[in-house]
């Protein structure tokens, strides 16, 4: 299977508890993205890297939030002292920067995270 | 928060016969991309339209694109039980250069069989 991977696929915290999700994009892909989702909901933008490179957070990803992209393959992020509100699904997507115009995003299962 | 407004939110129909779901924006943008999302599951990518075309089409689908009211529209023709799933159309911006990807709030398609 070529596509974006993500582990764990669910994910199960008490409060307080740190937790780090995995994403592998396709290999050649040299852009991911971090999107979280919750329930009726549309994604919303995380975070963006290029290659090893964090170009860009948004104002939802708070201090208690990092995420790191090492040797600008695979990304993990991870969420410190973990509140309910954070409970959400979050999706990782990569796409190819190219000399076309267009940049299509292909998006992994997700990691659905419920803190208790 | 969210650019995009879909409407409806919520649509209901019978097996065979056609969906519409519609798309609004405020920026403007590069190209317009939909989405299908099954019910807890990732984004399956279905079709972009760019910012200098007005009409695509892909295999069931069709999607146009009015760039002077910052609109889009999906057309599903002879629906499947197996198109029932939530669309999200996305935009990217032009003047973003992430190239991030502006979702809407979706549209819920329910197809009976």
């Amino acid at each position: 299977d070529t596509g974006v991977s993500q582990n764990p696929r669910h994910k199960i915290t008490k409060r307080g508890q740190n937790v780090t999700f995995r994403c592998d994009p396709i290999s050649e892909h040299n852009r991911l993205y971090w999107y979280r989702q919750t329930l009726g909901q549309g994604p919303e933008f995380l975070t963006y890297f290029q290659n090893e490179a964090q170009l860009e957070k948004s104002r939802l990803l708070s201090d208690r939030f990092s995420a790191e992209r090492p040797k600008g393959s695979f990304s993990t992020l991870e969420i410190q002292r973990t509140e309910q509100g954070d409970s959400a699904m979050y999706l990782c997507a990569s796409s190819l920067k190219g000399v076309s115009s267009y940049n299509e995003q292909f998006f992994g299962p997700g990691t659905r995270l419920t803190v208790l | 928060s969210q650019q995009g407004e879909e409407d409806p939110q919520a649509l209901s129909i019978q097996e065979g016969e056609n969906a519409t779901m519609n798309c609004s924006y405020k920026t403007s943008i590069n190209n317009l991309q939909w989405y299908r999302q099954n019910s807890g599951r990732g984004l399956v990518h279905l079709i972009l339209i760019r910012s200098n075309e007005r009409e695509k089409h892909s295999g069931r689908l069709r999607v146009t694109l009015d760039t002077s009211k910052k609109s889009s529209s999906l057309l599903i023709t002879a629906s499947r039980a197996a198109d029932t799933a939530s669309y999200f159309c996305a935009t990217e911006n032009r003047m973003d250069s992430s190239y991030k990807l502006i979702f809407g709030s979706g549209t819920r398609l329910l197809v009976r069989p």
